[in-house]
């Protein structure tokens, strides 16, 4: 069965740091990655996808993320946080073949001060 | 394009009643997923519908069921409520052409307590 990884439950950064988090994934194949982010009592954002290709993937708000399969982990980055990062970001793995189930992680909730 | 809307936003129940929370999927999408978040369990898929059919079941008892009609907007029933069932319920969209794996668009979700 696939399963995801967030091993931080709770992340504190400086605005203007730079920013990564980390999600492990266990699927028996190359999966289709995701990360959301989740504003509190919203839905969910979807900020970036992987199904194939380059490995390194650009999404909305200026995040980016890698695919290392060699880790099983699609690590969640950006250069520089904003106050407006602080949110709550999950990881996620969907299985190909048309299967709209996702899996997410527990987690992170990222929290920028001053 | 309007994004998915759940109704009602807000929900208040006590413990034995049923309860009914209502989808509507973006404009063409087919596949209505929903999803099940509460503090202690995170994120749990419930199950998804597809041409008036659920196409995929998670793990939840038989208390919670669900149902697509032809204009693709959803519906999910919780019965006998318990105090365990509150949590936001979050529906999810996505085209569904038939190619592969399709992004899923997120609802603003339905808080759902129990008392």
């Amino acid at each position: 069965a696939q399963s995801v990884t967030q091993p931080d439950i709770h992340i504190t950064v400086s605005e203007g740091a730079s920013l990564e988090l980390r999600c492990n994934y266990s699927y028996g194949a190359t999966p289709y990655l995701f990360w959301y982010v989740q504003s509190p009592g919203q839905g969910l954002q979807l900020l970036l996808k992987y199904f194939s290709g380059d490995t390194l993937v650009q999404g909305i708000k200026g995040f980016e993320a890698e695919f290392k399969r060699s880790q099983s982990s699609f690590n969640l980055r950006k250069p520089s946080v904003h106050w407006s990062d602080a949110a709550e970001y999950f990881c996620a793995v969907g299985s190909p073949g048309g299967n709209e189930k996702l899996t997410f992680g527990t987690g992170t909730r990222l929290t920028i001060i001053p | 394009k309007a994004g998915v809307t759940q109704t009602p936003r807000y929900l208040i129940k006590t413990r034995g009643q049923q309860v009914t929370l209502s989808c509507s999927p973006i404009s063409g999408h087919r596949s209505v997923s929903w999803y099940q978040q509460t503090p202690g369990q995170g994120l749990q898929f419930l199950f998804e519908y597809f041409s008036e059919t659920q196409r995929n079941k998670g793990n939840f008892p038989g208390r919670f069921s669900g149902r697509q009609f032809s204009n693709s907007r959803s519906e999910m029933n919780v019965s006998t409520l318990e105090l365990g069932d509150s949590a936001l319920y979050l529906c999810a969209s996505s085209p569904d052409a038939g190619q592969g794996y399709n992004e899923q668009f997120f609802g603003p979700g339905t808080r759902l307590t129990v008392l």
